[in-house]
């Protein structure tokens, strides 16, 4: 089994419908990241947490929100989904290294279409 | 300016010969970078961090960082058909440690 898995892997929406894309990992680090992949622009982070009492917002934050329900969960939400938003998106983990964020973990990454 | 930038490519280059692939960053705090790979259709996995200044090799690999310069560069020597992927550079942001990625540089190694 993926140390990082990500559900769903495809989801096909319509315009204003609320999505949630899922998180959980086996890897017992406390830093989760959600990022979206869009081409030619590499991976833009959207939220990151430390830990389970602590969020933040990243480069891209404004019509995603995010929840840790546990250490090993990390959830991604679209209130109301936007063609714009369709996307890779991918969660990633990872522990500390050198007092600073060490390598990540990515999940396969959930493509999200919205129509 | 992007806080980590990279030329967009595609970079093409003949199989056996070096690939550079080169990325600047914009916050002098930063004190490691890396280098992720990732194949088309695929999740990006590591292939190289950096901490200190100078050269880092691992196999086929090397990670060269300046500091003063901001410039972070991988080097694949002998390059093969399975280095062709898209390469990400990638930096913590100052004290907070969120991980921002350049736009990536897509890599072609022709045979």
């Amino acid at each position: 089994d993926a140390d990082v898995t990500q559900t769903p892997r495809n989801r096909i929406t319509k315009t204003g419908k609320r999505i949630m894309l899922e998180c959980s990992q086996t890897k017992g680090h406390d830093r989760m990241y959600w990022y979206r992949q869009d081409p030619g622009l590499g991976l833009r982070l959207i939220y990151y947490s430390f830990d389970v009492k602590d969020i933040n917002k990243g480069e891209i934050s404004d019509g995603y929100s995010v929840s840790r329900q546990a250490q090993a969960k990390f959830s991604l939400s679209l209130e109301s989904a936007i063609p714009n938003q369709t996307a890779l998106y991918f969660c990633a983990t990872s522990d500390w290294d050198r007092g600073e964020t060490g390598e990540l973990f990515f999940g396969e990454g959930s493509r999200l279409t919205v129509l | 300016q992007k806080e980590v930038e990279q030329n967009s490519g595609p970079l093409s280059v003949p199989e056996g010969a070096i690939a550079s692939l080169n990325c600047t960053y914009s916050d002098r705090v930063s004190q490691s970078f890396f280098w992720y790979r990732q194949y088309s259709g695929k999740s990006p996995e590591l292939i190289m961090s950096i901490y200190s200044n100078g050269d880092k090799e691992d196999g086929r690999f090397t990670a060269q960082l300046n500091k003063a310069s901001q410039y972070v560069s991988l080097l694949i020597r002998d390059s093969q058909p399975s280095d062709s992927a898209t390469y990400l550079c990638a930096a913590p942001r100052g004290s907070a440690s969120k991980i921002i990625f350049g736009s990536g540089t897509r890599l072609s190694i022709r045979p």
